[in-house]
């Protein structure tokens, strides 16, 4: 069965300070990655989508950028975080189209 | 500007009562899902509609696909408390299928 892991769970972090959240999916082969980031009771926002190796879009200009060095591995940073950079991150990984998306437990980033 | 506008954002009802949840675009989507999130926790899938028009049950909570695949409703029967929760449409971008977007949610909190 397919599963995906995403770290840390939470993470305090102080202005200025790098960023790498780090997503591994496992049961299955060239899947969609997807980052998320989602303020508090809202919708998800795609920061970026991934579909294959190397190959990175992204949906937002913003400080954060992402790599996928791996076929089953997502990686999110930042060089300098911001304030406004807080939230909850959300790593998933798809299928084909109109396939259920499947999530990572999510990161609590605050950033100090 | 949201691709999947929910409505309402926010509903607080008593126990035993019925609600319906709207998500509308103004494009034509080959399939939406329903997901439901808990408090951080990544969402989990309820259901896909498909086909314009198409009704789905499951147990308490119907879902519609609207005839021209704008739009979708998730109506629940007799809400209990373990409703409680973040509903979420989504689906594949109809102008690029490796896009996957959610609608701005809807926060429903049932009382006991």
């Amino acid at each position: 069965s397919q599963t995906i892991h995403q770290w840390p769970a939470t993470l305090v972090q102080p202005v200025g300070s790098p960023l790498s959240l780090e997503c591994t999916v496992e049961g299955t082969s060239n899947p969609n990655l997807y980052w998320y980031r989602q303020a508090a009771g809202r919708g998800l926002q795609l920061l970026f989508y991934s579909v294959g190796i190397g190959q990175i879009s992204s949906e937002v200009p913003q400080n954060l950028s992402a790599s996928r060095p791996q076929d089953r591995q997502f990686i999110l940073s930042s060089k300098k975080l911001l304030l406004s950079d807080s939230g909850f991150y959300l790593c998933a990984w798809k299928g084909g189209g109109g396939t259920e998306a499947f999530f990572g437990q999510g990161t609590r980033l605050t950033v100090v | 500007t949201q691709l999947l506008e929910q409505s309402p954002q926010f509903l607080s009802i008593q126990e035993g009562e019925n609600l319906t949840v709207y998500c509308n675009s103004s494009s034509v989507f080959s399939s939406l899902q329903w997901y439901r999130q808990e408090p951080g926790e990544g969402p989990v899938l309820l259901v896909t509609v498909v086909t314009g028009g198409e009704v789905k049950k499951l147990k308490r909570l119907t879902f519609q696909f609207g005839d021209a695949r704008k739009d979708s409703s998730l109506h629940i029967t007799a809400a209990q408390p373990g409703d409680t929760g973040l509903y979420l449409c989504a689906g594949d971008s109809p102008y690029n299928f490796n896009k996957f977007y959610f609608g701005s949610g809807t926060k429903l909190n049932v009382k006991p």
